[in-house]
């Protein structure tokens, strides 16, 4: 079964940190961009980086860029999230979801992991 | 980077067709055929039901259908049922420097 399954995500204070992690299974990880996509309670979808499939290139949204860093390692098949200096707008539902044609079609999406930034 | 314009929901009745509009620029939707729309149950993740504008993945019923003109994309959903019932947002390549994904504000479709 094709599946994305997230974890580390939890309560955190502002200015803390916490890395998330997507673990793969049931299609060649290696293969494809992946991606974080975040939703804060009651708000729309945003996505927040992406990351090549040989982990050379990635790119993030203007909001994260210097707090947040994409990684993979492919031969453990998962996918990260470093988050630092975190802020109460960084509260979300963080989803790592498979760009399937590498032009943003994101077919594969995990269950979410849940970062609460709060003092 | 802001985000797609959709409207903030529409509604009809079973078996009826409603569409979904998301606007955005020269630089996103009308740079580039990489659109992509997404239902959204509540407590749930996304499910993509149209990319490239018009292409449904296997799966999807034809009862979804996407097009595109200028700078603005479109969503139909057609014999309206009630589980149709969801949050749908489009998606589109912004080819800026760097570039990015930008999802649109979200549209609530309910069945009445």
């Amino acid at each position: 079964e094709v599946q994305l399954v997230e974890s580390g995500g939890g309560l955190v204070q502002p200015g803390g940190s916490l890395r998330l992690s997507c673990a793969a299974s049931g299609f060649t990880f290696s293969s494809y961009w992946m991606n974080w996509v975040r939703q804060a309670p009651g708000k729309g979808l945003e996505w927040v980086a992406n990351i090549r499939q040989d982990g050379g290139q990635t790119y993030d949204v203007d909001s994260v860029r210097g707090r947040f860093t994409i990684s993979r390692d492919n031969a453990k098949n998962s996918l990260y999230l470093q988050m630092n200096s975190l802020r109460a707008d960084d509260t979300a539902v963080y989803y790592c979801a498979r760009d399937g044609r590498a032009t943003g079609v994101f077919d594969i999406w995990g269950q979410g992991t849940v970062v609460t930034v709060s003092s | 980077q802001s985000a797609l314009t959709q409207a903030r929901s529409v509604s009809g009745s079973p078996g009826q067709s409603v569409s979904i509009s998301c606007t955005g620029t020269s630089s996103d939707v009308g740079g580039y055929n990489y659109v992509s729309w997404y239902q959204q149950h509540p407590g749930k993740a996304p499910k993509v039901l149209i990319y490239d504008v018009s292409k449904r993945p296997s799966g999807v019923p034809d009862r979804f259908s996407g097009s595109k003109s200028g700078n603005t994309a479109s969503l139909t959903i057609s014999g309206l049922q009630a589980d149709d019932e969801a949050d749908y947002y489009c998606c589109s390549y912004v080819g800026s420097n760097p570039p990015f994904y930008g999802f649109g504000t979200g549209t609530k479709v309910t069945v009445l």
